[in-house]
């Protein structure tokens, strides 16, 4: 079955350390790879994807992740978290819809981050 | 302006009463797309469209109708809400002139909704 699982919940860091939200996902196709974050009170927004070729893959506001096949995992990364990154992130990954060429996004349960000062 | 709206952005109805969540897009998506999110749970997909006569079932659908009125617009409905349909609830948009599965959803910034 597909599906995504994120393994911690919640994770506090200290403003200025480094960060790594963990990601594991279950597919049996190439998998298309995504990451959002959440504020409080906002939508989703796109941190980051990955589709293909490089697997260490940029994403804004200084985050990257780096796809493992081999681990079926897909890490979000950032060297030095500031406190405006408190908000929760979400892994998700893209899967085929029947035959066709379309798709839809399976999440994770979430990773809540709260920022230390 | 928002690319992605939703209205309303909160709402507290109570139990068998009808409700409908609507969102439209200025973004010229073909696809659009209806989740909650529960607690713990992250993101359920409810329903999802590829297009005006293409309206498909997500993992969570009982409960639940929608409507595509336009390419821009796509409704939710609860016919009689319950109180364990008390949740956020999401509108995303997709674009599938990339042709690529899973491609990137953009989304609005919820509703609110709470079944007493």
């Amino acid at each position: 079955a597909q599906s995504v699982t994120q393994p911690d919940i919640h994770i506090t860091v200290s403003e200025g350390a480094s960060l790594e939200l963990r990601c594991n996902y279950s597919y049996g196709a190439t998998p298309y790879l995504f990451w959002y974050v959440q504020s409080p009170g906002q939508g989703l927004q796109l941190l980051l994807k990955y589709f293909s070729g490089d697997t260490l893959v940029q994403g804004i506001k200084g985050f990257e992740a780096e796809f493992k096949r081999s681990q079926s995992s897909f890490n979000l990364r950032k060297p030095s978290v500031h406190w405006s990154d408190a908000a929760e992130y979400f892994c998700a990954v893209g899967v085929r819809v029947g035959s066709s060429n379309t798709g839809k996004l399976i999440f994770g349960q979430g990773t809540t981050l709260q920022v230390k000062p | 302006d928002a690319d992605v709206t939703q209205t309303p952005r909160n709402r507290i109805t109570k139990t068998g009463k009808r409700i409908m969540l609507e969102c439209s897009q200025t973004k010229g998506h073909d696809r659009m797309y209806w989740y909650r999110q529960d607690p713990g749970l992250g993101l359920q997909l409810i329903y999802y469209s590829f297009d005006v006569k293409d309206i498909n079932k997500g993992e969570i659908s009982d409960g639940y109708s929608v409507s595509r009125q336009a390419q821009a617009k796509f409704s939710l409905s609860l016919e009689s809400a319950i109180p364990n349909q008390t949740a956020l609830y999401f509108c995303a948009t997709s674009d599938s002139t990339r042709g690529q599965v899973g491609q990137e959803q953009f989304f609005g910034p919820g509703t609110r909704l709470t079944v007493l």
